[in-house]
């Protein structure tokens, strides 16, 4: 069965500061690959995908994230960390890989922290 | 464009209850998915629609079904309430036809059971 972790429950970072999330995968065949961020009582918002291609994948608000393939992981990242970036994020993978259906397998959620 | 819209936002129901909740998917989409987020479990996939068909089910009870319409909009029924339901119920929907297509999520309604 196709999983995502998130190994962190909180990640805290200082504002101008990079920033990293962190996600690890395990499915069979070729992930398609997808973080979503949420704001309090609001839905979840697309931030970007891993289909095929370049491993560096860029994205909204500046985001961006690396795809691993040896060490199965898509970690998000951005260069300078705004405070409001303060958000809970989710790395999901389709459950299918190649599918085009509408489940997704979703990571347990990271609570992103940061100070001014 | 218009985005993904769920109606009710919020609502407060009591155990043995029903509700039925409601997602309009944005124009041309014609998946639909719904998720129940709580603290304890997260996102947890519930069923998804395509052309007026399920096409994907979950682990819930038959408690909690779904139906589109032609216009592919959803709706979503749980029955028998019970205070577990408690959550935040997102919809999500996409053209659901290509399977690099991300899903548009909607605020979601969040219920209450008591």
């Amino acid at each position: 069965a196709q999983s995502v972790a998130q190994p962190e429950d909180q990640v805290n970072v200082a504002e101008g500061n990079p920033l990293t999330v962190k996600c690890t995968y395990s499915v069979s065949g070729n992930p398609y690959l997808f973080w979503y961020v949420q704001y309090p009582n609001r839905g979840l918002q697309f931030l970007l995908k891993y289909i095929t291609g370049d491993n560096l994948v860029k994205g909204s608000y500046g985001f961006e994230a690396e795809f691993n393939k040896s060490q199965t992981s898509f970690h998000l990242k951005k260069p300078s960390a705004l405070v409001s970036d303060s958000a809970l994020y989710f790395c999901a993978v389709r459950d299918m890989p190649g599918s085009n259906t509408g489940k997704l397998i979703f990571g347990q959620g990271t609570t992103l922290q940061v100070k001014p | 464009k218009a985005g993904v819209t769920q109606t009710p936002r919020y609502l407060i129901k009591t155990r043995g209850q029903q509700v039925t909740l409601s997602c309009s998917p944005i124009s041309g989409h014609r998946s639909v998915s719904w998720y129940q987020q709580t603290p304890g479990q997260g996102l947890q996939f519930l069923f998804e629609y395509f052309s007026e068909t399920q096409r994907n089910k979950g682990n819930f009870p038959g408690r909690f079904s779904g139906r589109q319409f032609s216009n592919s909009r959803s709706e979503m029924n749980v029955s028998t309430l019970e205070l577990g339901d408690s959550a935040l119920y997102l919809c999500a929907s996409s053209f659901g036809q290509e399977g690099a297509g991300e899903l548009f999520f909607g605020e979601g309604s969040r219920l209450t059971v008591l």
